[in-house]
C-alpha cells in the first residue's frame, strides 16, 4: 500500500513545454512537500506547502486538501529541469512517493 | 554553506563486513534522519533522532544502528553488511522533527553489497 502515488512515472518533454506532475495522497497530512533528485546528485526540497498555491520562478506547485492531490507544474520546460520529482507528505512521519522522472529534450 | 555533507559518497563492502557512514550538518538544526533509497520504491526512513541524545526506530531499522554523536552529527552503522543492503543512503536533517519543517538531504552515499 503506497500512501504516496504519482504520475506518471516517466515524462519526456521538448524544451518549451508545459508539463505537470501530479501527486495523490490517502492519509492525512500537515503539509506536502515536492522534491528534486538530479541524476547522481543529492535531494533538494523546492516547496512545502499546505494550501493554496505556490510559486518559484518557472514552478508552481499547488494542492487541494478536500480531494489530497497536489501538481507540480513547470512553465517553459529547459533541459536542465531533467531530474526525478519527488513528492511527499508530512504527518505523523513523513511518506515519499517514488517519483517521477523528467528529461527535457532540447 | 555545505549544508549536509555525507561521506563516503560510495563504497563497496563485502558481505560480513561492517561499515560506518557518517553525516554532518551546519544549520544547528536538532533532528536528523537516515533514509535508505531503493528502485521502484519511495525513500524509507531508517532510523531518526529528534534531537541530540535521542534516537528511534523508523521503518526499516533492522540490520543497522545509529549514533547521534552531537548535534551535528549521525552515523549509521551497518554492523553484518548484507546484499539486502545494497542501496542508495541519504541523510538529512530539519529544524525539529515537526511535520511542517521541510528536511535538508545530503548528495548521498551509493553502498553496494557483494
Amino acid at each position: 500500500k503506497n500512501e504516496v502515488e504519482q504520475s506518471p512515472q516517466n515524462l519526456t518533454a521538448q524544451e518549451g513545454e508545459f508539463i505537470t506532475i501530479n501527486c495523490s495522497y490517502s492519509v492525512g497530512i500537515s503539509a506536502l512537500h515536492w522534491l528534486q533528485q538530479h541524476p547522481g546528485g543529492g535531494i533538494v526540497s523546492l516547496f512545502m506547502l499546505s494550501s493554496g498555491k505556490k510559486k518559484h520562478g518557472r514552478l508552481i506547485a499547488t494542492i487541494n486538501i478536500q480531494e489530497k492531490h497536489s501538481s507540480l507544474h513547470i512553465t517553459a520546460s529547459h533541459p536542465r529541469d531533467s531530474a526525478v520529482y519527488i513528492c511527499a507528505v508530512s504527518g505523523n512521519q513523513f511518506y515519499f512517493g517514488t517519483g517521477t522522472s523528467l528529461t527535457v529534450i532540447p | 554553506n555545505a549544508g549536509v555533507t555525507q561521506t563516503p559518497k560510495f563504497q563497496v563492502l563485502k558481505t560480513g563486513q561492517s561499515m560506518t557512514l557518517q553525516c554532518a550538518q551546519d544549520m544547528n538544526h536538532n533532528s536528523m534522519y537516515w533514509y535508505r533509497q531503493d528502485p521502484g520504491m519511495g525513500l524509507r526512513l531508517i532510523y531518526y533522532s529528534a534531537s541530540e541524545g535521542t534516537t528511534d526506530k523508523g521503518e526499516v531499522p533492522n540490520g543497522y544502528n545509529v549514533s547521534r554523536l552531537n548535534k551535528r552529527e549521525f552515523s549509521l552503522r551497518l554492523e553484518s553488511a548484507a546484499p539486502s543492503q545494497t542501496s542508495v543512503y541519504f541523510c538529512a536533517s530539519s529544524v525539529s522533527g515537526g511535520p511542517n519543517q521541510p528536511q535538508h538531504f545530503g548528495d548521498g552515499t551509493r553502498l553496494s553489497i557483494l
